[in-house]
């Protein structure tokens, strides 16, 4: 692994299902961050971690949760995917919350 | 509330100059990013601001006036790669990036 990954790239998921996207991260980053991206909007903060162990709300976490049980892994789940949940997914780290943040290549998600 | 305001679109030709501008009204203030997105594409850092001025690396350059809540991009000597999103964030006080839309740039030859 060089960088950050994401898993699986591209789902199609009906609707009431429970789905985990997942995002590890070989850089030793403390910070990681889960980001929507909708056409016409900018990215939004969906979860963060500031480092292993500790997790915080974005602006939109309903519908949402997820767990940083180590520094590499920062998965995300749909505890009962809804259509307004169809979007790309991006997870990306930091090295601190303060630096730059390196995006992984995004899982497209469709929920019908 | 927080606002980031960068115009949608934006065309110019291949070896010019182009600035891209973006405005911003966040709560507390640690930083402007700017990030390139290749369509279908993760966004890719490109430079950050954190004091005013102008800082340059290679073709790219970035100012900030944290006075006036505004910066912009400029890319000079256009490629046809350049082709892109532009995405303008900025960190706020609890070091929360709040993104842009995005500008898309088009290049022509």
């Amino acid at each position: 692994i060089a960088g950050i990954t994401q898993a699986p790239t591209s789902q199609i998921l009906a609707a009431g299902r429970r789905m985990t996207l997942r995002c590890t991260q070989d850089m030793r980053h403390n910070a990681m961050y889960w980001y929507r991206q909708d056409l016409g909007l900018g990215l939004r903060l969906i979860h963060y971690s500031n480092t292993a162990g500790t997790t915080g709300k974005g602006e939109v976490p309903d519908g949402y949760s997820v767990s940083r049980a180590n520094t590499d892994d920062f998965p995300l789940t749909l505890a009962s995917a809804v259509p307004s949940q169809t979007s790309v997914y991006f997870c990306a780290s930091s090295r601190e919350v303060n630096n730059e943040q390196f995006f992984g290549p995004g899982t497209r998600l469709t929920v019908l | 509330g927080q606002n980031i305001d960068q115009p949608t679109e934006m065309t110019a030709t291949e070896g010019a100059i182009v600035q891209i501008n973006c405005t911003y009204q966040t709560s507390g203030f640690n930083g402007l990013f700017w990030y390139q997105q290749h369509a279908g594409e993760a966004p890719t850092f490109l430079s950050y601001n954190v004091l005013d001025g102008l800082e340059e690396k290679g073709r790219f350059s970035s100012f900030l006036s944290r006075s006036k809540g505004y910066s912009y991009l400029l890319l000079k000597e256009l490629q046809m790669k350049d082709s892109a999103s532009y995405l303008c964030a900025v960190m706020d006080s609890n070091y929360q990036l709040i993104w842009g839309a995005g500008t898309k740039l088009i290049i022509k030859p």
